[in-house]
């Protein structure tokens, strides 16, 4: 069946540092990519997200990038801070469908 | 602003009870979704609904049911609680597949 994998399952970055989250998809019909950020005690939410009709997309300290030939996409964070430690879950969704995967989420710790 | 909300934030039931959990959403979505969370695991869909009275089961849908009779309101069902379900269940609610999903606080429920 279809399935997202997330790596590292959990990541340790200094302040200020960069941090780098990859997911694989499985299902080559996929073509919406969500990145949602669950903080501690919190619901998750969206961060950015990319279609399959583009290879990368950035906002302010975030982005992510998208290779559809080897069905990776990646969330990168730029000039990590304190607040950015949370849960991370990357997904992939076929909007022909209706069921969204998701990854197993990396968790971010940010050291000050 | 979007509001997914769910009938409660704890809930401690016995082995063997009825439970019902209940998801509301106030953004008119056609599409929403109950997820469980475990540690490890990330987010595992059990069901979704697409419609009023339409569901399809997800990864996980052996031991919970659904129901859809409003399209505002999407409940979870577990028949006969066991042990095994004690979890996180989160919902979540979108306007269609392409589009984010939004998520209620979750409801940890304990079966013992």
């Amino acid at each position: 069946g279809e399935n997202v994998e997330q790596h590292p399952s959990t990541l340790s970055v200094q302040e200020g540092d960069s941090a780098v989250i990859k997911c694989t998809y499985s299902d080559s019909a996929s073509n919406y990519f969500p990145w949602y950020k669950q903080e501690l005690g919190k619901r998750p939410q969206l961060i950015i997200d990319i279609r399959s009709n583009v290879g990368e997309k950035k906002d302010q300290r975030i982005a992510v990038t998208l290779n559809k030939t080897a069905k990776h996409f990646s969330l990168h964070i730029t000039e990590t801070q304190p607040e950015d430690s949370a849960v991370y879950f990357c997904a992939a969704t076929y909007t022909g469908g209706f069921k969204t995967i998701f990854g197993a989420g990396t968790r971010l710790f940010v050291k000050a | 602003d979007v509001k997914v909300t769910q009938s409660s934030r704890y809930l401690v039931k016995r082995t063997g009870e009825k439970v019902f959990l209940e998801c509301v959403q106030d953004m008119d979505h056609e599409n929403m979704f109950w997820y469980r969370q475990d540690p490890g695991l990330g987010l595992r869909l059990i069901y979704f609904s697409y419609d009023v009275k339409m569901k399809e089961k997800g990864d996980i849908p052996e031991g919970y049911s659904v129901s859809r009779e409003k399209k505002e309101r999407f409940s979870l069902i577990l028949e006969s609680a066991s042990t095994n379900q004690t979890s996180m269940y989160l919902c979540a609610s979108s306007r269609d597949s392409s589009r984010e999903q939004y998520f209620g606080p979750g409801t940890r429920l304990t079966v013992t």
